[in-house]
This record gives structure tokens, sequence and C-alpha cells, in this order.
């Protein structure tokens, strides 16, 4: 059974280009969170998707940035007019289950740098 | 939100020590988890323990969630178990919440 995969794994953009980065979740599991490390610091909770439907986004910011889970296909999480502050390791995780308390899997992460 | 505190927020070991690493959380929780990252960045699943106790291998976990505390155990320590563990709590929705973590570094 394969683990959560993230791709790309590293990515380099310029300043006030787009970043999309994709998110496969385990084979199963229907609900995909993402989170954002910054260099030395632990990681920070952005948004949590269900398919087609967006559930908690109180982590995400408010402009230039925005997720989808579509029926079909991967989870993109789209950066617009990235900014150097945008550099940062997102990683994606899976859950099977809505139930209060459920294992969340985690993906190797994208590394995304803003020259 | 929830405050997660872990400490020591960094341990130098000679191979073969053991060690414990804390989590102290403000709330109730109904996950708790904790992830080991190692040097290349991944971050790898070490126990989900919203209670109780369990073991694997050279490393066991505690959490009593009454007192809002988890531990770490890790025995003979390796060159191989360096790097970043982190402590996520979750409380209601499924979101976790991470601590800042403790960087263990095992010298040969």
């Amino acid at each position: 059974n394969a683990g959560v995969m993230q791709n790309p794994r590293h990515l380099v953009r310029r300043r006030g280009q787009e970043a999309r980065l994709r998110c496969s979740p385990m084979k199963g599991h229907s609900h995909v969170y993402w989170y954002r490390q910054l260099p030395e610091e632990g990681l920070k909770f952005m948004v949590y998707l269900q398919k087609e439907n967006i559930i908690d986004e109180s982590g995400m910011p408010k402009e230039r940035f925005s997720a989808e889970f579509p029926k079909e296909g991967p989870s993109i999480l789209r950066i617009q007019q990235v900014v150097r502050g945008d550099s940062a390791a997102y990683f994606c995780a899976s859950s099977p289950w809505t139930g209060l308390g459920g294992e969340l899997f985690f993906g190797e992460g994208s590394r995304l740098t803003v020259l | 939100g929830i405050q997660v505190e872990q400490s020591p927020p960094d341990l130098i070991l000679q191979e073969g020590a053991n060690s414990t690493l804390r989590c102290n959380f403000s709330d109730s929780v109904n996950n708790l988890q904790w992830f080991h990252q190692n040097p290349w960045g991944q971050l790898i699943n070490l126990f989900y323990i919203p209670s109780g106790t369990k073991q694997n291998g050279r490393l066991s976990a505690t959490t009593v969630a009454t007192e809002r505390y988890s531990l770490l155990y890790i025995s003979s320590s390796q060159t191989t178990d360096s790097g970043v563990y982190f402590c996520a709590v979750g409380t209601g929705a499924n979101n976790l919440f991470f601590g800042t973590g403790t960087r263990l570094t095992v010298i040969p």
C-alpha cells in the first residue's frame, strides 16, 4: 500500500510566479491536510479537505493561497505570485476517517524555494 | 489553540545511551502522535498514542492523558536516531498541533 505521495519534491520559483503542489492520499483515505514548515520550526496546519469540500481553512493565508481536492485526481495546493517568505516545506497528510482522533499519515513533503 | 511544549529542545547523546523526551500539552486531546524528522526532512510516524503505552523495538511511548503529557523513550541510541522528534496533538477536529521539537544528535 503506497504511502502519501507528494510532487514535486523540490520546486524553485522566481518571485511573482505560481507554485502548484500535488498530493495523492493513501489508498482508501478521503481526508487530506496541508501543513507548512518554515526552516527550524514545527509544522503549522493550513487546510483540511475532503473530496470536493474544504472543511477547515483556518490556517491558510487569506491571499494568494488556495487548495482543492477534486472528485478525481490529487489534492492541489496553489500559491499565486510567490514571495520569498513562501519558501518552506509543504507537507500533505491523509487520514481514512472523520472519527475524532484519527491517525494522520504524512508524505515526504515538497520543498519550495523562491528566488 | 492548544499549546504543545517539548523538552529538551536539544539533546546530544553518545551512541548506546538512553533518553527520554517529554511533551506537555495544555488541553484534553483525542489524538497524539510522535514523529521523527530525519536529516533529509522526511517525517516518519513513530507512534499514534492518545493514551497508554506502546513499544516498537528500541522506542516506546507513554501518554498520561489526564495529566496532559507524553514521554518518548529511546534506548540504546544509534546515529540513525539523529534528527528532530515532534509531538503533535489533536482536539476535536482532525488537524494536529505540533510542538517545536527536540533536536537529537547521536555521536559515535
